[in-house]
């Protein structure tokens, strides 16, 4: 099955900076890769996703990119925000519409 | 659009008995549901695929006499954990997906406490 690998687990920027996060996926078959935010307490919510037939992806501040060759994708926000504080997932798609997630990474943004 | 709502947001219960969730698609017939579990600081640990109509599939590990899904619709599936134990105390939330099939949208979680 689809392992998800998630890096790095805690990451903190200061305001204004950007935060990247990586994921690594093992099953080269999987073509949809999403990234959710979940804030303390909250259902996570879809950010910003990317299929397999693009390579680069942006939505204002939030960006994901894609390799597939090497199985990684990224996420990058920029001019981060005291807001962007949250726990941030990645997935990728194991076939039958399933997600497995990577294991989270903390971002706090400090002001 | 793609509003997905679950009920109770927080449920506390006896050892021994049986908790039903119930996890709702409002704007759109979710054709898959998911259910997953989440433990305190970590990830989303799936328990079990349900399509409307049919039996649900448990991911391994996962008992499915103890976790009863039920999808009888494309807008509701239930989850009903029988014998609730404190081990089961935990963060459940429900996701589904129609249409745009990868993509899931997700319920606000029921807290469980099992005292």
């Amino acid at each position: 099955g689809e392992n998800v690998e998630q890096h790095p687990s805690t990451l903190s920027v200061q305001e204004g900076d950007s935060a990247v996060i990586k994921c690594t996926y093992s099953d080269s078959a999987s073509n949809y890769f999403p990234w959710y935010k979940q804030e303390l307490g909250k259902r996570p919510q879809l950010i910003i996703d990317i299929r397999s037939n693009v390579g680069e992806k942006k939505d204002q501040r939030i960006a994901v990119t894609l390799n597939k060759t090497a199985k990684h994708f990224s996420l990058h926000i920029t001019e981060t925000q005291p807001e962007d504080s949250a726990v941030y997932f990645c997935a990728a798609d194991g076939g039958g519409n399933m997600l497995t997630f990577g294991g989270g990474t903390r971002l706090m943004v400090k002001p | 659009g793609a509003v997905v709502s679950q009920h109770p947001s927080r449920v506390i219960c006896k050892s021994g008995t049986s908790v039903k969730i119930e996890c709702r698609s409002l704007d759109f017939q979710a054709t898959t549901m998911f259910w997953y579990r989440q433990f305190p600081k970590q990830s989303l640990m799936l328990m079990a695929t349900s399509n409307e109509g049919s039996k649900a599939t448990y991911e391994q590990g996962v008992e499915k006499d103890k976790f009863l899904i039920n999808h009888a619709s494309l807008t509701l599936s239930t989850l009903t954990v029988t014998s609730a134990h404190p081990e089961d105390s935990s963060f459940y939330i429900c996701s589904a997906s129609g249409g745009q099939k990868e993509t899931q949208y997700f319920g606000p979680g029921t807290r469980l406490l099992v005292l």
